[in-house]
């Protein structure tokens, strides 16, 4: 199994869509959570950042953490062209880790 | 310019040969690191320099695997005797320090072993 397991999709949403976009994980000692952006042929670009349980918002991103459930989310409001990319969830047991563990990521198209 | 550099951008090279690729960090970042994407395999660690730390070379794959970090900035990943399953895109990520999710990645180096 997996430390980190992520849908690879491709996804295709119309613009405006809300997208939800999902990791599960199964090291119950992680607890920094980040989601990258990955455009085609670029490298991965850090997105948003959460520590342990709860939301964080930032415009039209939101992260949540469900550290029960090991669980974490990433949605997308009013989704636009922009966002077409691909997104990696990532996590770490400690600030200052030597390496993430990284999803697979998941492909996003967001259809004009 | 102010962000991670790697070169070459892409490389075709035949099976057995060796392979070195590049990357530039942003400049004081102390942190440096190599990461293997595959399709469908997302991103796999390869190798961890810190300053003048020894490396954590915990995720190369194999003992064709090296790399080399110069004066604590340039470092290289040399591939010897590449094989098939090699291909892949290879990113390099620097950090400043502190929290290890502030990496900034390079664009990769894009390996097609024929």
């Amino acid at each position: 199994q997996k430390e980190v397991e992520q849908d690879p999709g491709p996804l295709s949403v119309p613009e405006g869509a809300i997208v939800s976009l999902n990791c599960t994980y199964s090291n119950s000692a992680f607890q920094y959570f980040m989601w990258y952006r990955q455009y085609s042929r670029k490298g991965p670009e850090l997105l948003m950042y959460t520590y342990s349980s709860g939301n964080k918002e930032d415009g039209r991103f939101t992260a949540q953490v469900d550290k029960s459930s090991k669980y974490i989310s990433l949605f997308i409001r009013d989704s636009q062209p922009s966002d077409s990319a691909t997104y990696l969830c990532a996590m770490s047991a400690q600030t200052g880790a030597n390496n993430l563990f990284f999803g697979t990521g998941t492909r996003l198209t967001v259809i004009p | 310019g102010a962000g991670v550099s790697q070169s070459p951008s892409n490389k075709v090279t035949e099976k057995g040969k060796d392979v070195e690729l590049r990357c530039d960090p942003i400049s004081g970042h102390t942190a440096l690191y190599w990461y293997r994407q595959s399709l469908g395999q997302g991103l796999e660690f390869l190798i961890y320099f810190q300053g003048n730390s020894a490396p954590d070379k915990s995720g190369l794959p194999s003992d064709r695997f090296s790399a080399e970090r110069t004066g604590g900035s340039v470092s290289t990943l040399t591939i010897q005797r590449t094989q098939q399953e090699d291909s892949a895109v290879y990113l390099c990520a620097s950090r400043v320090g502190g929290s290890a999710e502030t990496q900034y990645f390079g664009p990769g180096t894009r390996l097609l072993v024929l």
